[in-house]
């Protein structure tokens, strides 16, 4: 069973169009969320750490937000070089981070 | 800023073979991690490391993996006799505490096993 469900899969967004990928999760007891950004071929880019329900954090145009279900990266008048896929991340308990499958976006001029 | 390193960025092997992929973390962090990513599905964890030894594995680390920290610096995975499924990009991350402290990921190593 999925732990952490990530959507939409894929979006497509015009430069300047502002949007949110989803980020549900299903653990008990979680201790963080984490955001990360992946270029094509590379490796995970940390991006935030949300520890908390009502944490937000904010990074030039992208805001994390947390519930207790649930999480958002709103993305705030896109650029193309935003274009990357944007994976979510839980741990709930020992070492691992647990990864959706990751939200594949496209930024066009 | 300091990021983790890997060598190689592409390894091609036969069935059969052993393969040792190697990686530098950052240099203050005591907390070492292997994930995989096989192409087109998301990135799965294999191993933690620290005080070299390993603080927690995967069901898919199985015999034929294990990790070293020959020296200082370096972090290696070794996978002794590579199946076609081995196939992916294996990320080696590293982190200045346990979690929920954030990992830092490395570029990773494309393995293609023939």
């Amino acid at each position: 069973e999925d732990q952490v469900t990530q959507s939409p899969e894929a979006l497509r967004l015009q430069e300047g169009e502002s949007s949110s990928l989803n980020c549900s999760y299903t653990v008990s007891g979680l201790r963080g969320l984490f955001w990360y950004r992946q270029d094509p071929g590379k490796g995970p880019e940390f991006l935030f750490t949300l520890y908390s329900a009502g944490e937000e954090k904010e990074k030039e145009r992208l805001k994390a937000t947390l519930t207790k279900k649930e999480s958002f990266l709103h993305i705030t008048a896109p650029k193309p070089e935003d274009s990357a896929t944007y994976l979510c991340a839980v741990h709930n308990s020992g070492y691992a981070l647990n990864f959706g499958k990751g939200t594949s976006l496209l930024v066009t001029p | 800023e300091p990021e983790v390193t890997q060598t190689p960025s592409h390894q091609v092997t036969q069935m059969g073979q052993e393969v040792i992929l190697r990686c530098v973390p950052i240099s203050n962090h005591l907390y070492f991690y292997w994930y995989r990513q096989i192409l087109g599905q998301k990135v799965e964890f294999l191993v933690s490391f620290y005080n070299n030894e390993i603080s927690e594995k995967s069901e898919i680390f199985d015999d034929q993996f294990s990790v070293e920290r020959p020296d200082g610096s370096n972090f290696t995975l070794k996978i002794r006799s590579t199946k076609l499924e081995d196939s992916a990009m294996y990320f080696c991350a590293s982190s200045q505490d346990t979690p929920p402290r954030e990992q830092y990921f490395g570029p990773g190593t494309r393995l293609t096993v023939t």
